[in-house]
C-alpha cells in the first residue's frame, strides 16, 4: 500500500498570505495525484487532479505541482474561505489512499 | 448537476446491521465507479472500496475485505454500504463520492451519512 505523507500537520497563515503544503507518496505515483478541500463539517471537495489540473470552477489562486513522489499545493493568497483542511490522494495503485491532512488556519 | 445524495444519520447498538445508501443523479450512474469513504471522529479519509452500477463490479481496500459489503442497484441509481454486526469502532462519518471518469481521484462527494454504534 502506498502512504501519503502530508506536511506540515497545521499551517498558520495570515489572510493574504501564500501556504505552501507538501505531499509525499512512498513510492512513484507518477502524476496520479488529487488535493482535495475539507470544510468543517462539509464533505470534501476536489481542488487538483492529475498533480496540477485544477477542478471545475476553482479558482486560479489554487495550483499543484510535482511527480513522482513529491508534490506541492500552494494557494497564492489565502482567503477567508480557504481555511480548512487539506488532502492528497493517489491514485496510481491500488488501494487508493489519502493523505493524513494539513490544516489551514488562521495566523 | 452532478449530485450524490445520502440517506440520514443513523444511530445502532454493537451486533445490529445497517445499510446505507448513495443515490447519483444529473449523470450516467452505470458508467463511474462509487467509492465508499470512512472519516472517523477527528480523523483523515480512508477509502473503504469501490463499485461499479454497471455490471456491480466490486473492489475493496485490505482493510475492509470483510468487514462491509457494497452493492448497487442501477434501476434506482443508488449504491450501498452495509454491516452485519456493527461495532463501537465502526463510528464515523460515511461519504461515497463519484470516481472520475477514466480515472480514479473522487470528483464528486455526497453530503456525508454520520454512523453512531453506541450501547
Amino acid at each position: 500500500e502506498i502512504v501519503m505523507t502530508q506536511s506540515p500537520a497545521t499551517l498558520s497563515v495570515s489572510p493574504g498570505a501564500r501556504a505552501t503544503l507538501s505531499c509525499r507518496a512512498s513510492q512513484n505515483v507518477s502524476s496520479n495525484l488529487a488535493w482535495s478541500q475539507q470544510k468543517l463539517g462539509q464533505a470534501p471537495r476536489l481542488l487538483i487532479y492529475s498533480a496540477s489540473t485544477r477542478a471545475t470552477g476553482i479558482p486560479a489562486r489554487f495550483s499543484g505541482s510535482g511527480s513522482g513522489t513529491e508534490f506541492t499545493l500552494t494557494i497564492s493568497s489565502l482567503q477567508s474561505e480557504d481555511f480548512a483542511v487539506y488532502y492528497c490522494q493517489q491514485y496510481n495503485n491500488w488501494p487508493l489512499t489519502f493523505g493524513g491532512g494539513t490544516k489551514v488556519e488562521i495566523k | 448537476e452532478v449530485q450524490l445524495v445520502q440517506s440520514g444519520a443513523e444511530v445502532k447498538k454493537p451486533g445490529e446491521s445497517l445499510k446505507i445508501s448513495c443515490k447519483g443523479s444529473a449523470y450516467s450512474f452505470t458508467s463511474y465507479w462509487i467509492g465508499w469513504v470512512r472519516q472517523m471522529p477527528g480523523k483523515g479519509l480512508e477509502l473503504m472500496g469501490l463499485i461499479y452500477p454497471g455490471d456491480s463490479d466490486t473492489r475493496y481496500s485490505p482493510s475492509f475485505q470483510g468487514q462491509v459489503t457494497i452493492s448497487a442497484d442501477k434501476s434506482i441509481n443508488t449504491a450501498y454500504l452495509q454491516w452485519s454486526s456493527l461495532k463501537a469502532s465502526d463510528s464515523a462519518i460515511y461519504y461515497c463520492a463519484r470516481v472520475a471518469f477514466g480515472s480514479a481521484y473522487c470528483d464528486y462527494w455526497g453530503q456525508g451519512t454520520l454512523v453512531t454504534v453506541s450501547s
